[in-house]
């Protein structure tokens, strides 16, 4: 079976850090992607992981740790904007699984 | 590159209406995927193709639903008869066979049937 499993609300505040997490099982394993949603948008790519470790891109950073089937989203210096939906992907080697979704509010 | 290119960006339809969603893949893009997403199930895959050969269309939820891809550089999905719980959003998205950037997604479309 495949199932992913997230949060699904976070509430932060701006200036702060805050980490979504992530948890999965999946058949095959072909990486790991970080999506995020603005209301009534598409998903938009933020982040990939294939291998153990922490990949970092600016104010974001995704962790990985497929023995643990684990990932987490990390955001620095929260922003207003950075207020949207935070999708978990998995890539079983032939198309994604998502997870559901963590809808972060940041607060002024 | 424009991107994905979904049509129409809004559908209302009144039930057992035909309706049908267009997508105009990135081009050199080998694989196109129909998503659907509502608050309740999130996103679901539907149906992807493959170089236009339909791969995996077991997340077609019913025999109402049928996607087709003509050419490399568009395609389609259709609904018939329409029903209420159809209403989402129908995303369609594009991706090169190593892409590790995952997909691009189009602006889907907000489909409700009344």
């Amino acid at each position: 079976g495949q199932n992913i499993d997230q949060p699904t609300e976070m509430t932060a505040t701006e200036g702060a850090i805050v980490q979504i997490n992530c948890t999965y099982q999946t058949s095959g394993f072909n990486g790991l992607f970080w999506y995020q949603q603005h209301a009534g948008e598409a998903p938009t790519f933020l982040s990939y992981n294939v291998l153990d470790g922490l990949e970092e891109k600016g104010r974001f950073s995704s962790f990985l740790s497929r023995s643990k089937g684990y990932s987490y989203l990390l955001l620095k210096e929260l922003q207003m904007k950075d207020s949207a939906s935070y999708l978990c992907a998995v890539s079983n080697g032939q198309n994604f699984v998502f997870g559901p979704g963590t809808r972060l509010s940041v607060l002024p | 590159d424009a991107g994905v290119i979904q049509s129409p960006r809004h559908e209302v339809t009144e039930m057992g209406q035909e309706v049908t969603l267009r997508c105009k893949p990135i081009s050199g893009h080998d694989y196109l995927f129909w998503y659907r997403q509502t608050m309740m199930r999130g996103l679901e895959l539907l149906i992807y193709f493959n170089n236009n050969v339909p791969i995996d269309d077991s997340g077609m939820p019913e025999d109402r639903f049928s996607a087709k891809m003509p050419n490399a550089s568009f395609s389609t999905l259709k609904i018939q008869p329409s029903e209420p719980r159809d209403s989402a959003v129908y995303f369609c998205a594009s991706s090169l066979v190593s892409d590790n950037y995952g997909y691009t997604f189009g602006s889907g479309t907000r489909l409700t049937v009344v």
